[in-house]
């Protein structure tokens, strides 16, 4: 019953190469994020998708590209790895309402190495 | 955006309240203070989130200042369990929270 579910859980690859991380929820929310940790874990927004639409996008390579082919999904696709894309990104999930609160879920998390 | 600024580190004995503190001087009049956990190798953890009244839940209670430059997280009695990064962040209805660098507490036995 996994609310926000990543995969996969650790991933290492070598510099170069194209990966994708996905993500799904099963909490019925509206909106989607992407956020990565780094090694000092500071942690900081990517992307995030509200019913589909992109919504934010921080400075971010575009060589990062996410995809939400449903409001229940969103995966990030990563071209041409580098060094220092190595970290820890977590995917989260948050209802959209008119409140102006922001309750996000957050995933396992994906530890990607780059080699 | 808010920058929210924490103590790095804090100690807190077993069966004690820990009182975490986060600066949030910069906040705007419509963005929320919310509080997050991180236990080793997981997903943050929603603790609780406020406006500017004092909330309370079955996890903490969030104290905010009058005016709303800082706020702090209370654990009434911490556990051994509760040992983790405690992240503050800032964030409206633009759908972006603004993470502090977080503060490691180490409930100690």
């Amino acid at each position: 019953d996994t609310a926000v579910s990543q995969t996969p859980k650790y991933l290492v690859t070598q510099m170069g190469n194209d990966k994708s991380i996905k993500c799904e929820q099963n909490l019925g929310h509206d909106t989607m994020y992407w956020y990565k940790q780094d090694s000092k874990k500071f942690l900081k927004i990517m992307f995030s998708y509200n019913n589909k639409e992109l919504i934010i996008n921080e400075t971010v390579p575009n060589r990062f590209s996410p995809k939400s082919p449903d409001k229940a999904h969103l995966n990030l696709h990563i071209n041409s790895l580098e060094l220092g894309d190595s970290a820890v990104y977590f995917c989260a999930s948050s209802p959209s309402g008119t409140s102006g609160t922001n309750e996000q879920f957050f995933g396992p998390g994906t530890r990607l190495t780059v080699l | 955006d808010a920058k929210t600024t924490q103590p790095t580190s804090m100690d807190c004995a077993e069966g004690r309240a820990a009182n975490l503190p986060c600066n949030h001087s910069t906040i705007s009049g419509n963005e929320y203070v919310y509080w997050y956990r991180q236990i080793h190798s997981q997903g943050p953890q929603y603790i609780i989130h406020g406006l500017k009244n004092n909330e309370t839940n079955e996890m903490a209670s969030l104290i905010i200042t009058e005016d709303r430059k800082s706020s702090t997280l209370i654990l009434p009695h911490a556990t051994l369990r509760d040992t983790a990064v405690y992240y503050c962040a800032s964030g409206g209805s633009n759908y972006k929270l603004t993470f502090g660098k977080g503060t490691l507490l180490t409930v100690n036995p």
